[in-house]
Order: structure tokens, then C-alpha cells, then sequence
């Protein structure tokens, strides 16, 4: 079955440091998709970044970075140069791919919580 | 900004009563997904619509029901509510095109049932 793991239920970084978010996940199917999300306390969850599991490269996008780690089924967030705006929960997500047909479902950690210090 | 919408923001509800979820999801998004997120949780996948059809559901029981419209909108209906069916529900749109994808979440509904 597939499973999201993030042993982190918290996690503290003072401000401009980087930081480093766990994941790791379960899954039997070869091709698949693994996505970060940030919820503020407002609710909404945003996309941060995406990786998929044939890809050759890790992932960025500006101060995020995803370290995939096929072998180890980990993909870990990182997150350079911490602004106090980046305090939210943060969620590991799985999706198994399905070309040719509908989306599949979002598989989701239990998240961590990320405080940023000034 | 997901461009995605949903009402109401906030719902109180007893138990047994019925309630309707709306989202609107980004124009041209032909997939929404739904799920409930309960307090200090991730979300639960409950089912995704594609083209106006149900397509895909998780571990839900059949009082969760859904619609999509081809105005890009869709609900959640639930009846007999709980008071485990207290949570945040969420809805996700997206375009499929070669099963790449990245799902755009709506703001959510808070839900509490007495």
C-alpha cells in the first residue's frame, strides 16, 4: 500500500537559515509523482513543488529544493534562506501516475510543523 | 492565488442533517478532487470527478456524493452528518493531460457538526 511518512511533527529555524523536511514514502508502482504543499492557518493548501519519479534531476523552484533519493524512497524538502512567512505546516504528497486516463488520488503525510524564528 | 474557490468558508451542522460543499474550480480544469482534512491530520482523498463522472474514490461511505458541472463548478453533499464528519474539506482542480498534473487547492470549508 502506499504510504507518506514524515517523522517530523515540528520543527524550529531561525531566520535566513535553511532547513530540511523528511519524507519518505511506500509504494510498489514504479512511476509516481511526490509534491510538497504549505498550509498557513488560513487553510489553503499551496503547491510548492513537484518531482516525479523518473526524473533525472532534483527538483527547484526559487527557494525550494526537493533531494530525491530514489534508493532510500526519501524526498526530503529544503528550504534556503528561511523568511518568517515561511512559518506553516508543510505536507509530503504521493500521486501514482496514469497516463492516458484521470487523475489519481493524493496520498498525504501527516506534516510538519515549521516555525521560523526571527 | 489557485483561482480556485469554495462556500461557504465556515458551516455549522447537528447531527443527521444534510450539507452542500461548492467549489469553482480554474476555467478549463476538466478534474476536481475532493478530501477532508480532520484536526492535526493530512487530507483524505474522497473522490474525484473527470469529465462530469465520478473517477476514482477513497474510504468513504456512499451519504458522501458528489456532482461536477461543466461551468467548471462541483459539490460535496454529505447526508446523515456525524460528528466525525467535522473537518476541513478541501477541493482540488486540475487539467489532465498525460496523467501530469498538479492539483490547485481551493481555501476550504470549515465544517462543524454539534
Amino acid at each position: 500500500a502506499q504510504k507518506i511518512t514524515q517523522t517530523q511533527p515540528g520543527m524550529f529555524v531561525q531566520e535566513k537559515e535553511a532547513v530540511t523536511l523528511d519524507c519518505t514514502y511506500d509504494t510498489s508502482d514504479p512511476s509516481y509523482g511526490l509534491f510538497w504543499y504549505k498550509q498557513p492557518s488560513s487553510g489553503e493548501m499551496i503547491f510548492l513543488i513537484y518531482q516525479g519519479s523518473y526524473d533525472q534531476q532534483n527538483a527547484t523552484e526559487g527557494r525550494y529544493s526537493l533531494n530525491f533519493q530514489k534508493a532510500r524512497k526519501s524526498a526530503n524538502l529544503v528550504i534556503s534562506a528561511s523568511q518568517l512567512g515561511d512559518s506553516a505546516m508543510y505536507f509530503c504528497a504521493m500521486r501514482e501516475e496514469n497516463y492516458g486516463g484521470a487523475t489519481n488520488k493524493l496520498i498525504f503525510g501527516t506534516g510538519t510543523l515549521l516555525a521560523v524564528q526571527p | 492565488e489557485t483561482g480556485v474557490t469554495q462556500s461557504p468558508t465556515h458551516l455549522i451542522k447537528t447531527r443527521g442533517q444534510q450539507v452542500t460543499l461548492r467549489c469553482s474550480s480554474q476555467s478549463g480544469h476538466n478534474t476536481v478532487s475532493w478530501y477532508q482534512q480532520a484536526l492535526g491530520q493530512g487530507p483524505q482523498f474522497i473522490f474525484q470527478y473527470y469529465r462530469e463522472e465520478e473517477n476514482g474514490r477513497g474510504n468513504f461511505p456512499p451519504r458522501f456524493s458528489g456532482l461536477q458541472f461543466p461551468n467548471y463548478s462541483s459539490e460535496l453533499n454529505v447526508n446523515a452528518l456525524e460528528l466525525d464528519d467535522s473537518a476541513l474539506y478541501l477541493c482540488a482542480s486540475s487539467f489532465v493531460l498525460a496523467g501530469q498534473e498538479t492539483q490547485y487547492f481551493g481555501p476550504g470549508t470549515r465544517l462543524l457538526v454539534l
